[in-house]
């Protein structure tokens, strides 16, 4: 059965960056589009963006543009999402999500989530 | 950027009965809707795709209708594992792939 195994809770101060990992198995890692999305506490779920993880290429929202990097290293079926410049209203559960092997899909999978605290 | 609403933000409603949810999109987005259900620390599953395809090993007392702009999350008769939150999201123009704001589904 596909599983997305993510790492773990990370705490960070704030102007500082985060590296959230995502580890896909049950399935080929380069078949299916990776999201991530992302829920503040309390609140509702919002995307981030999503790497093909077979070219590489990737698409993020707007507003994390310049701020979010994501890349996958196809060897070990993983995925990265890189947030820089940390502030406290990124303080939030990161998931990663597999969608389709085209980017019109609904998210079929879902990893655990890790939550990162930004705080000094 | 496509703007999903959901109504009500909170439902209240007794095992055994139905419940209605609703979501609209601010502009057509076809038959390109995602239901989810998200229970507390748990990350959301996903339950209808294509506005009314349950997806694997979902029971058949949930269903999904609509297209274009206005969608209907129905669960028939409501088992105590149903109460949770249920978002909708639109797969159809991105980006954003835009969320609803959820409807807390809640035992009366």
């Amino acid at each position: 059965q596909v599983q997305l195994v993510q790492s773990g809770a990370e705490v960070k101060n704030p102007g500082a960056s985060v590296k959230v990992s995502c580890k896909a198995s049950g399935y080929t890692f380069t078949d299916s589009y990776m999201h991530w999305v992302r829920q503040a506490p309390g609140q509702g779920l919002e995307w981030m963006g999503w790497i093909n993880p077979n070219t590489g290429s990737t698409k993020s929202a707007q507003r994390f543009q310049g701020r979010v990097t994501m890349t996958r290293d196809a060897s070990i079926s993983t995925a990265y999402m890189d947030l820089s410049g940390l502030r406290s209203d990124d303080t939030a559960i990161y998931y990663c999500a597999r969608g389709y092997n085209w980017p019109d899909s609904p998210f079929w999978d879902w990893g655990q989530g890790a939550l990162v605290t930004v705080s000094s | 950027e496509i703007v999903m609403t959901q109504s009500p933000a909170t439902l209240s409603v007794s095992p055994g009965e139905r419940a209605t949810l609703s979501c609209r999109a601010s502009q057509s987005i076809s038959s390109n809707l995602a239901w989810y259900q998200q229970k507390p620390g748990q990350a959301p599953r996903l339950l209808i795709y294509g506005a009314s395809t349950r997806a694997t090993g979902i029971p058949a007392r949930f269903s999904g209708s609509g297209s274009g702009t206005e969608f209907t999350l129905t669960i028939s008769s409501l088992q105590s594992e149903d109460f949770a939150v249920y978002y909708c999201q639109q797969y159809n123009k991105w980006p954003p792939y835009s969320f609803g704001q959820g409807t807390k589904l809640e035992i009366k």
